[in-house]
C-alpha cells in the first residue's frame, strides 16, 4: 500500500480565498483522522471519521473549517474563507481501529494563507 | 490547558549514549500512551505504545517507561544514533477521551 496520501503538499493562498485540503487513506482503515500542527499548539486533532460517518468534530476551530468523507477512500478539509491564521501543516491519518491502534500519518499539507 | 506536556523543546545527545525524553499528563483517564518520531516535511511515524497495565515496554533500542502515580513516562533510546535525530511526540488517550499530543521535544544526535 502506498500509505495516506495527501494533496496538495504545498498551498499557498490569500486571505478570503477558500482552500481544500485532500487525503485518500489506506485501503481497509476505518477511521480517518485530520490534525493541524503549529508551533504555539502542536498537533492538534480537529475532526475524525469513523466509516465515513464525522464521529467527533470538537476541535475544529471555527465555522470556516468543515470536512467530509464521501467514501472510505476519500476525504476533504475545507477552509472557507481563509485567515492568515489557519497557516499551518495539516495532517490526515488513518487506523484499523480507533486511538489506541497506530495512526497512519500522510506526508501533510503545509498551507500558506497570506 | 495542556493535557500531555513535554517540557524540554530540545534534547541534544552524542552518538552511542542514552537519550531520554520525558512526557508528562494530567488526565487521569488516559490509560494508553504512544510515542511518534516525525522527520522534517514527513508525517509522524508510530514507535512504540505502552498501556496503563504496564510500567515498561521495550522494542530493541527503545524503551518507554511509564510511572502512573507521577503522571509521568519516558522514552529511551540506547544507544542513540545520528538517524535517531527527529522530534518526538508523547501521545495519550483512554476512556473517551481522543489521542492527544504534547508539543514535541526535537531530539539531534550528534555523531
Amino acid at each position: 500500500d502506498a500509505g495516506v496520501i495527501q494533496s496538495p503538499r504545498h498551498e499557498v493562498t490569500e486571505m478570503g480565498q477558500e482552500v481544500t485540503l485532500r487525503c485518500k487513506p489506506i485501503s481497509g482503515h476505518d477511521y480517518l483522522f485530520w490534525y493541524r500542527q503549529t508551533m504555539m499548539r502542536g498537533l492538534e486533532l480537529l475532526i475524525y471519521f469513523n466509516n465515513n460517518v464525522p464521529i467527533d468534530d470538537s476541535g475544529m476551530p471555527e465555522d470556516r473549517f468543515s470536512a467530509k468523507m464521501p467514501n472510505a477512500s476519500f476525504s476533504t478539509l475545507k477552509i472557507q474563507p481563509s485567515e492568515p491564521r489557519d497557516s499551518a501543516v495539516y495532517f490526515c491519518a488513518s487506523s484499523l481501529r480507533g486511538f489506541t491502534d497506530t495512526q497512519y500519518f500522510g506526508p501533510g499539507t503545509r498551507l500558506t494563507v497570506l | 490547558d495542556q493535557q500531555v506536556k513535554q517540557n524540554s523543546p530540545s534534547l541534544s545527545v552524542q552518538e552511542g549514549r542514552i537519550s531520554i525524553l520525558n512526557c508528562d499528563y494530567t488526565n487521569s483517564m488516559f490509560d494508553y500512551f504512544l510515542w511518534y518520531k516525525k522527520y522534517p516535511a514527513e508525517g509522524p511515524t508510530f514507535l512504540i505504545s505502552i498501556s496503563s497495565i504496564k510500567d515498561k515496554n521495550e522494542d530493541g533500542r527503545f524503551t518507554v517507561f511509564l510511572n502512573k502515580s507521577a503522571k509521568h513516562l519516558s522514552l529511551h533510546i540506547v544507544p542513540s544514533q545520528p538517524g535517531d535525530s527527529a522530534v518526538y511526540f508523547c501521545a495519550a488517550t483512554g476512556g473517551s477521551e481522543k489521542l492527544v499530543f504534547g508539543k514535541g521535544t526535537k531530539l539531534t544526535v550528534n555523531p
